[in-house]
């Protein structure tokens, strides 16, 4: 079974500055999809950023950037220039291609910004 | 173009009741997958249906859930005899193709079971 794990439960960052929170996973497929997810107070699940393990390309949305290492299985998000309504926890989730079944989401890294 | 729908947003039972979550995907998508999220968890997945086809049900619960999504109208998730258990926020989420394409999520429903 694959599992995904995030083993920051908090971080926190000062307004403007860069900060990384870190992801892990363990599957055995070779083709699958990395994602990022953010959960503001409203709980509203909100898509970060995407990632197909078959590209060697690190995705980028804006500020958001993923640093994909498909052998260490690692899948850090780097969020620049960070902003007050960044506040949130991320959730890192993962899928195989081609499969009948949902994402597998790790624990959450709840993300403090500072003024 | 509207997002995930799910009602209620908040919905409290009492033990022995039946609670019922509603969930209308995104226009132009028939595919819908019903997560639950415990009190400082992430999501866990349950369901996974298409148009009147339940395709993976490997993380619901055996004994009182139960999931449908049919031709017309909104996916229900239904929960018989809820137990405290239960309570927890339940997110619904819809793709255009399946196993290919980005999930994207409703606003969920907070289930108390009282």
């Amino acid at each position: 079974a694959q599992t995904v794990t995030q083993s920051q439960p908090e971080m926190s960052v000062q307004e403007a500055e860069t900060v990384t929170l870190s992801c892990t996973y363990d599957t055995s497929e070779s083709d699958y999809y990395l994602f990022w997810y953010k959960q503001p107070p409203s709980r509203q699940m909100i898509l970060v950023i995407r990632q197909e393990a078959y590209k060697q390309q690190n995705a980028t949305e804006n500020r958001f950037s993923v640093n994909f290492q498909k052998a260490a299985k690692s899948f850090s998000l780097k969020i620049s220039d960070s902003q007050l309504g960044d506040a949130a926890m991320y959730f890192c989730a993962y899928r195989r291609a081609g499969g009948a079944d949902g994402l597998t989401f790790g624990k959450g890294t709840h993300l403090i910004i500072q003024p | 173009n509207a997002g995930v729908m799910q009602n209620p947003r908040h919905l409290v039972r009492r033990r022995g009741q039946e609670a019922r979550l509603r969930c209308s995907p995104m226009k132009g998508h028939s595919h819908v997958y019903w997560y639950r999220q415990l009190p400082e968890e992430g999501l866990k997945f349950m369901v996974y249906l298409q148009k009147e086809n339940i395709i993976d049900e490997s993380g619901m619960p055996k004994e009182r859930f139960s999931a449908e999504f049919p031709k017309e109208g909104p996916s229900i998730l239904r929960i018989q005899q809820v137990v405290r258990g239960d309570s927890a926020a339940y997110f619904c989420a819809s793709s255009q193709q399946g196993a290919i394409d980005t999930q994207y999520f409703g606003p969920g429903t907070r289930l108390t079971v009282l």
